[in-house]
């Protein structure tokens, strides 16, 4: 079945350090990826998202390649501040329209 | 905006209690899922919507149930709470179609079970 793994946390950087938080999966067909963001106390909110192969979403100053080659979807950042500090999600469509799989979450903490 | 409203924040039962976990989002939107959250597992699906009336077993439904009898409305049931239940439940929804609409989510009830 469908599957995402992401690099486990957590990550500490110092304030415009450069971020990569890696993500690969495992689908069938052709699904939608995702990046997610969880700040302290709030649920989850959409970061970006990439519907096909060669697509790069992009938010915030936070961008991903869905690059079907190597099933991967990362996460990067030129330059962090510490409002970036939060827990990402990654995440793909599933198998049956509207549901998403989820990787475990890498928490961030940036530091001044 | 699209609004996804949990009825509680935080919420203490006892073992044993039937607890209930109410959802309503207000855009309209056909797919309606409870997640549940707990440290180094991610997010994982319970039960999930596609409509009124309609209910699909996620990835861990065993000791919960659902109810859709509006479309705004998902509730989450938990029969017998027990401690293991323990975690944050999160709420979310998304247009119908074959998963390119991104979720909605509420901001989470943290339920402990004693």
């Amino acid at each position: 079945g469908n599957s995402v793994t992401q690099m486990e946390g957590p990550v500490t950087l110092s304030e415009e350090a450069f971020l990569t938080i890696n993500c690969t999966y495992t689908a069938t067909g052709y699904p939608s990826l995702f990046w997610y963001v969880q700040y302290p106390g709030e649920g989850l909110q959409l970061l970006l998202k990439a519907t096909k192969a060669d697509d790069k979403g992009s938010n915030k100053g936070f961008e991903a390649t869905y690059r079907k080659e190597t099933t991967s979807f990362h996460l990067e950042k030129g330059s962090v501040q510490v409002s970036d500090s939060a827990v990402y999600f990654c995440a793909l469509s599933g198998d049956q329209g509207g549901k998403l799989i989820f990787g475990q979450g890498t928490e961030l903490s940036v530091k001044p | 905006d699209v609004k996804v409203t949990q009825s509680s924040r935080y919420l203490v039962k006892r073992t044993g209690e039937k607890v209930f976990l109410e959802c309503v989002q207000d855009m309209d939107h056909e797919n309606m899922f409870w997640y549940r959250q707990d440290p180094g597992l991610g997010l994982r699906l319970i039960y999930f919507s596609y409509d009124v009336k309609m209910k699909e077993k996620g990835d861990i439904p065993e000791g919960y149930s659902v109810s859709r009898e509006k479309k705004e409305r998902f509730s989450l049931i938990l029969e017998s709470a027990s401690t293991n239940q323990t975690s944050m439940y999160l709420c979310a929804s998304s247009l119908g179609g074959q998963g390119k609409s991104p979720l909605h989510f509420g901001n989470g009830t943290r339920l402990t079970v004693t």
